[in-house]
């Protein structure tokens, strides 16, 4: 069974840090695109970053671009998003997800909540 | 990439059908020949999960009351008959030009 569990998330001040991580198991990790979705609160989904599968690529939503970085282990199966200048339009819960564009999407985490407040 | 989904919200009596559009603002043919336009369901409290692929094939287990058609820049999910476990939010998210999702629809029991 494909699984991605995601952990980090928490209160953070405006223009603090985060890092977020997603373990993979189930699928060969290294062979796959990974992704980033975020979903403020009452609101749609936004994709906000994805990752090429040796990490030599990486792409971003403009409104997270200088301030989030996307990586990722091959070796520990795992994805992070490091968040830098948070700020409160940043609040969401974030989503790991299998893939990059075309058929992305697959496989989903439960999600980690950061919330960007005073 | 815009994509335009309506209705915003659909009541819907259960066993009664269900449609759900979605229109681009561009073409979702790929230059493969491909056209990836997804179609996600979120149940309340519950993380997206992804019903059709490529316009029209389903996911591993998911019912088949649930089909996609369409092409170019129109799209529609179906639901043939409703039931309970349909009420959520569904999403529709092309993969031909970065990726993007529609603004999603709230399908709820009248």
């Amino acid at each position: 069974e494909m699984k991605l569990v995601e952990s980090g998330g928490g209160l953070v001040q405006p223009g603090g840090s985060l890092r977020l991580s997603c373990e993979a198991s189930g699928f060969t990790f290294s062979n796959m695109w990974m992704s980033w979705v975020r979903q403020a609160p009452e609101t749609g989904l936004e994709w906000v970053a994805n990752i090429k599968q040796d990490g030599s690529e990486q792409y971003y939503v403009d409104s997270v671009k200088g301030r989030f970085t996307i990586s990722r282990d091959n070796a520990k199966n795992s994805l992070y998003l490091q968040m830098n200048s948070l700020r409160a339009e940043d609040t969401a819960v974030y989503y790991c997800a299998r893939g990059g564009t075309l058929d992305a999407y697959d496989t989903w985490g439960q999600g980690t909540m950061v919330i960007v407040s005073s | 990439v815009v994509l335009t989904q309506s209705p915003l919200s659909l009541p819907v009596t259960l066993g009664q059908p269900a449609s759900i559009s979605c229109r681009s603002s561009q073409s979702l043919v790929h230059s493969d020949g491909n056209t990836y336009l997804n179609w996600f369901q979120q149940r309340p409290g519950h993380s997206p999960r992804r019903l059709i692929y490529q316009v029209s094939n389903r996911d591993s287990g998911v019912p088949d009351r649930f089909s996609g058609s369409g092409s170019g820049t129109d799209f529609t999910l179906k639901i043939s008959r409703v039931e309970a476990e349909d009420v959520g939010v569904y999403y529709c998210m092309q993969g031909t030009h970065w990726v993007t999702f529609g603004g999603g629809t709230k399908v709820e029991i009248k």
